[in-house]
């Protein structure tokens, strides 16, 4: 499986941007970009996925670089609510299953 | 509904004991998935079921036996398990092929083994 690198923590403050970097530099050319974050006692919550063009809904904006070697979710006015791991995984689209493989993410807190 | 639902949400058990966790969703996915997720680690693949077919074992030891008895059900058995099993038990779904949109999870069961 194709590897992330992310930072192991960030910190924001509250009603600000945050953009939260991802670098795939193995990333093959049919794997999606999935973003999943997961809140303190809670399981993982699908964010946003992309494969090769910009994705925006209702929760985060996608940026992928031309290359596809990195990528930045952004969270347009971190709350305190956005506070939690995120993940960034590269899910393969070959065969009939989507392997779902996690690193160790990064943290987010967002300061009041 | 949206959602995926797991129980018990916590659950106790002694090393000689046989229990069962449950996972439910109706949202037509064909694939559901077991992760295991250790104290601040990332959730690890356990198992996955496609069209109700076991097509995944990440190699998990066979006190854990995975069952799919319909296309909105999972469960996972539990059979002479170690303290070191204790952990949070996610479930998740998602849909196969051209409509898949990424994963679902339940919020989990919290399993202690004593």
């Amino acid at each position: 499986d194709a590897k992330t690198t992310q930072p192991n923590s960030m910190e924001s403050n509250e009603e600000e941007p945050v953009h939260l970097p991802c670098n795939h530099s193995t990333i093959s050319g049919t794997d999606y970009i999935h973003w999943y974050r997961q809140l303190p006692s809670q399981g993982p919550e699908y964010v946003i996925h992309g494969l090769t063009s910009n994705v925006n809904n209702r929760m985060a904006s996608l940026a992928i670089a031309e290359d596809r070697k990195s990528s930045t979710l952004i969270l347009h006015r971190a709350t305190l609510r956005d506070a939690a791991v995120y993940y960034c995984i590269l899910v393969g689209s070959g065969g009939s299953n989507y392997k779902l493989t996690f690193g160790k993410g990064t943290l987010l807190t967002v300061n009041p | 509904d949206t959602e995926v639902t797991q129980t018990p949400k916590h659950l106790v058990m002694g090393m000689t004991n046989k229990k069962s966790l449950k996972c439910e969703q109706h949202m037509g996915h064909r694939a559901m998935y077991w992760y295991k997720q250790k104290a601040k680690k990332p959730p690890e693949l356990m198992f996955v079921y496609s069209y109700e077919k076991l097509s995944i074992n990440e190699s998990v030891p066979s006190r854990f036996s995975p069952e799919c008895p319909n296309s909105s059900l999972l469960n996972l058995h539990l059979h002479a398990l170690q303290p070191e099993d204790s952990a949070l038990y996610l479930c998740a779904s998602s849909r196969l092929g051209q409509g898949f949109g990424g994963y679902t999870f339940g919020s989990g069961t919290r399993l202690t083994v004593v």
